[in-house]
């Protein structure tokens, strides 16, 4: 059971545009959503997090928008860098008691073209 | 300020062999988790380890246990190889409930 979805596998996109990448999620038990970057050969990185009781994060080119009722999250990068060519993941999690542990989607392998 | 470490880089074993991956957390980091991540997926949770007790465990067999030492390294041990065994094993150290941090990651082929 896929708790996490990143139902596109890939996407292009052109440089100094806006790249937008979705996650799906299906328990709404889950109060705490991250997003991750990873290149080849390395772990992923920490990109940008948000609490549900938040609707939209920032943090320089990266924003993350939580919209709870329909149990979507998506990372907006604007303007998109070559250097973010990477596979993003999407987390999630629910605080407290023994389930902190982080459940992820499959991945967006993002390219940006120069 | 060194980040998570993870040893060996790549590791190639046989079915049935037993194997052992080692994980640095970040410096003052007490939380240690472990995550496998198959070809094409995202990294799965295996097990979680603060004050060297596991808290936490995903839904993988008793071949995996893991370990974690006084001073936060942690080890994670698997025993009779797979073939399904074969991934990448991430390590993520956190203070507490906090960001998770990643290492590298170790690149496991059985074979």
């Amino acid at each position: 059971d896929q708790q996490v979805k990143q139902n596109s596998p890939s996407l292009s996109v052109q440089e100094g545009r806006i790249s937008i990448l979705n996650c799906d999620y299906t328990n709404s038990m889950f109060d705490y959503f991250l997003w991750y970057k990873k290149y080849p050969a390395e772990g992923p990185t920490f990109l940008i997090s948000i609490s549900s009781i938040k609707d939209k994060n920032e943090d320089g080119r990266f924003t993350v928008f939580l919209n709870k009722s329909a149990k979507h999250l998506s990372l907006h990068i604007v303007p998109s860098q070559p250097g973010d060519s990477a596979v993003y993941f999407c987390a999630a999690r629910r605080t407290g008691g023994a389930t902190n542990k982080l459940i992820f989607g499959t991945g967006t392998l993002l390219a940006v073209q120069p | 300020d060194a980040g998570v470490t993870q040893s060996p880089t790549h590791l190639i074993k046989t079915r049935g062999q037993q194997v052992t991956l080692r994980c640095s957390p970040k410096s003052g980091h007490d939380t240690v988790s472990w995550y496998q991540q198959a070809l094409g997926q995202g990294p799965q949770f295996i097990f979680q380890y603060y004050e060297e007790e596991e808290r936490q465990r995903g839904n993988f067999p008793d071949r995996f246990s893991g370990h974690q030492f006084p001073n936060y390294s942690s080890e994670l041990n698997v025993n009779a190889l797979l073939l399904g065994d074969s991934a990448l094993y991430l390590c993520a150290s956190s203070l507490g409930a906090g960001t998770r941090f990643f290492g590298p990651g170790t690149r496991l082929t059985v074979l």
